[in-house]
């Protein structure tokens, strides 16, 4: 099996901090990344996604990732957290040549104080 | 509205009983996912299935079944052998030719 890492386990910020959340796959092949949200007491939710071409992916909410090939890595970066954005982050990685299947990271719970 | 739909939202069974965990699509994705959530060990594999008719196990199958005979249904079931059913239980799906995958807002199955 693949395996995704989170590095961050628990990250605490104030409002207005930047954030940079760390991710990294271990699969050679290609590879399409992800990042979930999971906000308290609701479903996984999409981010953002890269499949291919410009490896600076943006997503909703004023998030962005960026996916370095070499390094293995797609991580999660905001300039500037809200309260609002209090929640799990979940990296994943769907590898569309092996049976596609989806592994993910053991997440990142995020807790701004306003 | 459109969705995928998990029921029920919690769920209470005695040790030793096997229980089955409902998730039905009305997206017409054709691949559908079961996850096991477990506080800091993220989401596990448990099973999935591109088609209908078919279905593969992930890393986790163990003391679980499956069953797709419905494109729209993907239906689990914890037996007796999963030695800690105890989790949330998330499923997904996703549309062919799509890479991400949509999911449901889970079933906490306790196992008292």
């Amino acid at each position: 099996a693949q395996s995704v890492s989170q590095h961050n386990h628990h990250v605490i910020l104030s409002e207005a901090a930047s954030l940079e959340l760390g991710c990294n796959y271990s699969y050679g092949g290609t590879v399409n990344l992800f990042w979930y949200v999971q906000y308290p007491g609701q479903h996984l939710q999409l981010l953002l996604k890269y499949f291919s071409g410009d490896p600076l992916v943006k997503g909703i909410k004023g998030f962005e990732a960026e996916f370095i090939k070499s390094k293995f890595s797609f991580n999660l970066r905001k300039p500037s957290v809200q309260w609002s954005d209090t929640a799990e982050y979940f990296c994943a990685v769907n590898t569309p040549n092996t049976g596609n299947q989806f592994y993910f990271g053991t997440g990142t719970s995020l807790t701004v104080i306003p | 509205d459109g969705g995928i739909t998990q029921s029920p939202k919690y769920l209470f069974r005695k040790e030793g009983q096997n229980v089955t965990l409902s998730c039905e699509q009305n997206l017409n994705h054709d691949a559908m996912y079961w996850y096991r959530q477990d506080p800091g060990q993220g989401l596990r594999l448990i099973y999935y299935s591109q088609i209908v008719n078919d279905f593969q196990k992930g890393d986790i199958a163990e003391g679980y079944s499956v069953s797709r005979e419905k494109k729209e249904s993907f239906p689990l079931t914890v037996t007796s052998a999963q030695k800690n059913p105890t989790a949330f239980y998330l499923c997904a799906s996703r549309r062919q030719g799509a890479t991400e995958a949509f999911f449901g807002q889970g079933t906490r199955l306790t196992v008292v």
